[in-house]
């Protein structure tokens, strides 16, 4: 069964630096979609970044890169200069290659960026 | 602007008051699902609809009914909530072109409904 596996209950990081969020996936599909969103503490879903499976390059999206290690079924999100902004959860996604157009999502990882 | 209008978005009842989360989109979009947020659980999906009058079962549907007459409009019906049902509901929609393209389900600003 298709699964998404976020191993980092909450993250630190200092304002300015970088941060990897890590996503683990599970799916015996070879077409998948990989997505990341973002839930501030006001609670709305925010779209930030997607990577296919058949894509050869990692997708970037200003200070956001997802890091997409397919062999690994890993898809890693990367935060650049970290701003207070960023402070929120995460949720890593991935919809299955059937037509359900289902998102199955992992259990999320807060993020604090301290001053 | 192109949203997914989700109401109410707070609200606290009592067990077995049938009550009904309505959702509606401007986008013209064919896909539309419900999802639950639960701590620890991240967003689990409760039903989906590909167009009119065509809707089916999520992963947790138990409880939980939906109707789709319109196109825009998706409302999430729950006939006797019980004190599990307590969460953060979604909406969200999507064109049914693009279920496997790169383009994101757009979500509403979700429903929090405490149920005592």
């Amino acid at each position: 069964a298709q699964k998404i596996t976020q191993t980092q209950p909450g993250m630190f990081v200092q304002e300015k630096e970088a941060v990897t969020l890590d996503c683990t996936y599970d799916t015996s599909d070879q077409s998948y979609g990989l997505f990341w969103y973002k839930q501030p503490s006001s609670g709305e879903m925010i779209f930030l970044i997607y990577q296919g499976s058949y894509d050869e390059q990692n997708a970037t999206e200003g200070r956001y890169s997802l890091n997409f290690q397919k062999a690994r079924k890993s898809a890693n999100l990367v935060i650049s200069a970290s701003q207070l902004g960023d402070s929120a959860m995460y949720f890593c996604a991935m919809r299955e290659g059937s037509n359900t157009g289902k998102l199955i999502f992992g259990q999320g990882t807060t993020l604090q960026v301290k001053p | 602007e192109a949203q997914v209008t989700q109401n109410p978005r707070y609200l606290i009842t009592v067990t077995g008051k049938k009550l009904t989360v309505t959702c509606s989109q401007n986008m013209n979009h064919e896909y539309m699902s419900w999802y639950r947020q639960d701590p620890g659980l991240g967003l689990r999906q409760i039903y989906y609809s590909m167009n009119v009058e065509v809707t089916d079962k999520g992963d947790v549907p138990e409880g939980y009914k939906v109707s789709r007459k319109e196109k825009r409009n998706f409302p999430l019906i729950l006939e006797s909530p019980s004190p599990n049902q307590t969460s953060l509901y979604f909406c969200a929609s999507s064109l049914l072109g693009t279920l496997r393209s790169n383009q994101p389900q757009h979500f509403g600003d979700g429903t929090r409904l405490s149920i005592l």
